[in-house]
């Protein structure tokens, strides 16, 4: 079974600039969740897809938005870049919307903002 | 607000030695707790949760809501063990399937 995807691996940009990062969830699953992981910060949440909705987000500004496709495939934009945008951005999946539902996570993509 | 603390960065003990990773977490609620591993060039990955009160790889946690804890342990340490271990509780008014808040992380590491 192949497991969450990301794209691009790697992507740089400069400040101002808005970036977009693609996830494709395991088949089968509607959920997708989107994570941040800076240096110094941790791994944070922030935005949850289910059945082409926005479900929640994390405490990050409106520039960091997404969406989710009828494939249940999702991108995440981030408008009006800034320097400490740099982080590496996780995707995870998770079955239909239910209690105890386990989150499988993709590789990540490494954004560089200079 | 919910919040997870890992208050170990780096652990390190020897092959054979007990284990024990800590973590505390504030939530007002009911929280679920989750231990993630993340290997050498290896995604993240779910190694047990509180509900299922499994062993998975000879590590077990228990959760202890007096003492908000929810401790990562196993009695005798594996080199294949080394990895980055991150707490995570999952709260909040998503019905159960919401974001996780996760701890700093802890890197641990078995030495021969």
């Amino acid at each position: 079974e192949a497991g969450v995807t990301q794209s691009p691996t790697h992507l740089i940009k400069t400040r101002g600039q808005q970036a977009t990062l693609r996830c494709s969830p395991i088949s089968g699953h509607t959920s997708v969740y989107w994570y941040q992981q800076a240096l110094g910060l941790g791994l944070q949440f922030l935005l949850w897809y289910d059945e082409g909705e926005e479900r929640n987000r994390g405490n990050f500004p409106p520039r960091f938005s997404g969406r989710q496709f009828p494939n249940y495939s999702s991108e995440l934009n981030v408008n009006a870049l800034e320097l400490e945008d740099s982080a590496l951005y996780l995707c995870a999946s998770s079955p239909s919307y239910s209690l105890y539902n386990e989150q499988f996570f993709g590789p990540g993509t490494r954004l560089t903002v200079l | 607000a919910q919040r997870v603390t890992q208050p170990e960065k780096l652990l390190s003990v020897f092959k054979g030695a007990p284990v024990e990773l800590k973590c505390n977490y504030s939530y007002s609620g009911s929280p679920e707790l989750f231990w993630y591993v993340q290997y050498s060039r290896q995604r993240l990955q779910l190694l047990l949760r509180h509900i299922s009160r499994e062993s998975i790889k000879g590590f077990t946690a228990d959760l202890n809501k007096g003492e908000t804890s929810f401790h990562l342990k196993k009695p005798f340490a594996q080199e294949e063990d080394s990895a980055m271990y991150y707490c995570a509780l999952r709260g909040g008014s998503g019905g159960g399937a919401d974001g996780l808040t996760f701890g700093k992380g802890t890197h641990l590491i078995i030495q021969p």
